[in-house]
């Protein structure tokens, strides 16, 4: 089954970018159909959908994020990635890169384990 | 917006008894809304989508429904490992937005 694995610094400092990566495994980013989602969950703000990109390329982001966020896919190395700038404490979350599957209501249907980033000088 | 309102926060409850978990949104999404169970530690997992499908691998003991702006999720006889925070989600509008979640508890 598909796996995703988060990976990128775990400490970003107030102002900078925070830059993460997700890994797919046993599944193909450039597969037909699938929205690779980032979600973010803190204690404030809970489950937070930040965007995805889909296989053509096309993105979409949470209005409130839309200033600060980019998603991109790299096919070759079979991965997809979130950079948000000029990140604040408010940004502090845990990070889960996850597969939108529209076959499921374009529910998330496959998790990665997730990535605690701080933000903190 | 969507706003999702879940009730109650905590439920209390004993192995073997029904949990009845409400979603309400605060405007129409028809039955595009998706339920999670959360544990300690884990990513959330897909339960329920489109209201009232049960995703694979999910017991039957778990079931949703409801449309518009209400919505339930019932786990008919709770299991040892049900106990867990559980998250309605609705794709009616974009962004996708969650609920703030009810945690089921052991009573």
């Amino acid at each position: 089954q598909v796996q995703l694995q988060e990976s990128g610094p775990r400490l970003v400092k107030p102002s900078e970018t925070l830059a993460l990566t997700c890994t797919v495994s046993s599944g193909s980013v450039s597969s037909g159909s699938y929205y690779w989602s980032w979600i973010r969950q803190s204690p404030v703000k809970g489950l937070e959908w930040i965007g995805h990109i889909y296989y053509t390329g096309d993105t979409k982001f949470n209005p409130s994020l839309k200033s600060r966020v980019t998603i991109s896919v790299d096919t070759s190395q079979n991965q997809f990635s979130l950079r948000l700038t000029s990140v604040t404490a408010a940004d502090t979350a845990v990070y889960y890169c996850v597969r939108a599957n529209p076959f499921v209501g374009t529910a998330a249907d496959y998790w990665g384990r997730g990535i605690l980033v701080t933000v903190s000088s | 917006e969507i706003v999702l309102t879940q009730s109650p926060a905590t439920l209390s409850l004993s192995p073997g008894e029904r949990a009845t978990l409400s979603c309400g949104a605060s405007q129409a999404i028809n039955t595009y809304l998706a339920w999670y169970q959360q544990k300690p530690g884990q990513a959330p997992r897909l339960l329920i989508y489109d209201a009232s499908n049960r995703a694979t691998g999910i017991p039957a003991r778990f079931s949703g429904s409801g449309s518009g702006t209400d919505f339930t999720l019932t786990i008919s006889s709770l299991e040892p490992e049900d106990f867990a925070v559980y998250y309605c989600q609705q794709r009616s509008r974009w962004p996708p937005t969650f609920g703030g979640g009810t945690k089921v508890e052991v009573k």
